[in-house]
């Protein structure tokens, strides 16, 4: 079974400072990992998302997240900060199974920009 | 491209009755679609996948005479909850994955279903 931790279910952060949010995972084969964001009243919008090729992943909006096999991680990152970042992050977790793998959700991390 | 939508967005019933959620993909067919529900400040947990044109098959847990799922095309997903409870009333999310996608899942805005 897998599962995804997100550490701190509320973060902040002031505009145009560094944003990391925080993704631990466990799983019994190497995994695909996700980042996911959820605007108010909108659906989950896929950030990027690791499957085995690159580490440093580079997603929309000036995100990257790095796969870390050692520490089990998938921080989500963004150099500076801006005021429409602010939403709920999500990260996935699931195993390859031939277009049949199914998402695993952490408890979501809501990021709020100070002006 | 890849947008799914979900009707209604809101709803409200009394306890004993029973509401049906629809989820379309608008743009593209989607050969199987995911219902997940999510509690407040929890993460979205898996209630179903559901294949056009078989059965759904149900996460461990899930009531499927609870929760009957419909993917009668490949652009409709219907959820209803039957004989609704107050502690049914939850968020309900619902995502598409078009044919070979491999791993991707486009998502819904979420239905908040309510009941009194």
């Amino acid at each position: 079974a897998q599962s995804v931790t997100q550490l701190g279910s509320h973060v902040s952060v002031s505009e145009g400072a560094l944003v990391l949010l925080r993704c631990n995972y466990s799983s019994s084969v190497p995994p695909y990992l996700f980042w996911y964001v959820q605007y108010p009243n909108q659906g989950l919008q896929l950030l990027l998302k690791y499957t085995s090729a690159a580490t440093l992943v580079k997603g929309i909006n000036g995100f990257e997240a790095e796969f870390k096999k050692s520490e089990t991680s998938f921080h989500l990152t963004k150099p500076s900060a801006h005021m429409r970042d602010a939403a709920e992050y999500f990260c996935a977790v699931s195993l390859p199974n031939f277009g049949n793998e199914k998402l695993t959700f952490g408890t979501g991390t809501r990021l709020t920009i100070i002006p | 491209g890849a947008v799914v939508s979900q009707h209604p967005s809101r709803v409200i019933c009394k306890s004993g009755t029973s509401v049906k959620i629809e989820c379309r993909s608008l743009d593209f067919q989607a050969t199987t679609m995911f219902w997940y529900r999510q509690f407040p400040k929890q993460s979205l947990m898996l209630m179903a996948t559901s294949n056009e044109g078989s059965k759904a098959t149900y996460e461990q847990g899930v009531e499927k005479d609870k929760f009957l799922i419909n993917h009668a095309s490949l652009t409709l997903s219907t959820l209803t909850v039957t004989s609704a409870h107050p502690e049914d009333s939850s968020f309900y999310i619902c995502s598409a994955r078009p044919p070979l996608a491999g791993d991707e899942q486009f998502f819904g805005p979420g239905t908040r279903l309510t009941v009194l």
